[in-house]
């Protein structure tokens, strides 16, 4: 079976540009999380999905970031606009409920330049 | 408010030898714990959990050890090999409604031959 999968691998855009990611979590997987990575840290939560609603956006950056889970599958996270400081690695994780192991993605890269 | 923190930044251990990767947590709620493995490039990798009503619980080749009255978490991985060489994360969950995966930063585990 596949695991979480993330597109694209890799993201260089200019700053002040829209830019989106996208997530496909393991089958029947009813939690989904988005994290950031900065270089050197730990993964940082952003948001957190049950099904289809958010259940917990306390660290999103409203200003900017938007994310949906239509249907309580599929994920998108967009940035609009980019700023330099959102270069990191976006990952996507699943776990079948909240408090199971959670799979995660090989992550989007994304560079603002 | 919650973290969770490494006490080793970087390990460097001799193939062959045990390793042992230290991490504390402050969120005396937390009642789920997990380690990942991260290689370059690469999410991380689900490698073994325990939850709050064990204080041991073992692997392949890699034991978890919790213990509750100093909020420590150890991973403790048996006849290191050259592909143990990656960044090891500890995360907890609290459960109820928050139920996030809050990770610490990290320590890189260099195995020499």
């Amino acid at each position: 079976e596949a695991g979480v999968v993330q597109s694209p691998r890799y993201k260089i855009i200019e700053k002040k540009q829209p830019v989106a990611f996208w997530c496909n979590p393991i089958s029947g997987h009813n939690t989904l999380y988005w994290y950031l990575q900065n270089l050197g840290q730990g993964p940082e939560l952003l948001i957190r999905y049950e099904n289809e609603e958010a259940v917990d956006d306390s660290q999103l950056p409203k200003d900017r970031f938007s994310a949906e889970r239509l249907k309580g599958v599929d994920s998108t996270l967009k940035i609009q606009p980019a700023e330099l400081g959102d270069s990191a690695v976006y990952l996507c994780a699943s776990s079948l409920q909240m408090n199971t192991e959670a799979f995660f993605g090989q992550g989007t890269r994304l560079t603002v330049v | 408010g919650e973290s969770v923190g490494l006490h080793l930044p970087t390990l460097s251990v001799q193939e062959g030898d045990n390793s042992i990767i230290n991490c504390a947590y402050s969120n005396s709620a937390s009642d789920y714990f997990i380690w990942y493995k991260q290689e370059s490039g690469k999410g991380p990798q689900f490698i073994i959990d325990i939850r709050s009503n064990m204080d041991k619980r073992q692997g392949q080749r890699v034991t978890v050890l919790l213990n509750k009255t100093v909020k420590h978490l150890s991973l403790q991985i048996a006849a290191t090999q050259p592909g143990d060489s990656a960044v090891y994360f500890c995360a907890e969950k609290n459960g109820g409604s928050q139920g996030n995966l809050i990770f610490g930063k990290g320590t890189k585990l260099s195995v020499k031959p």
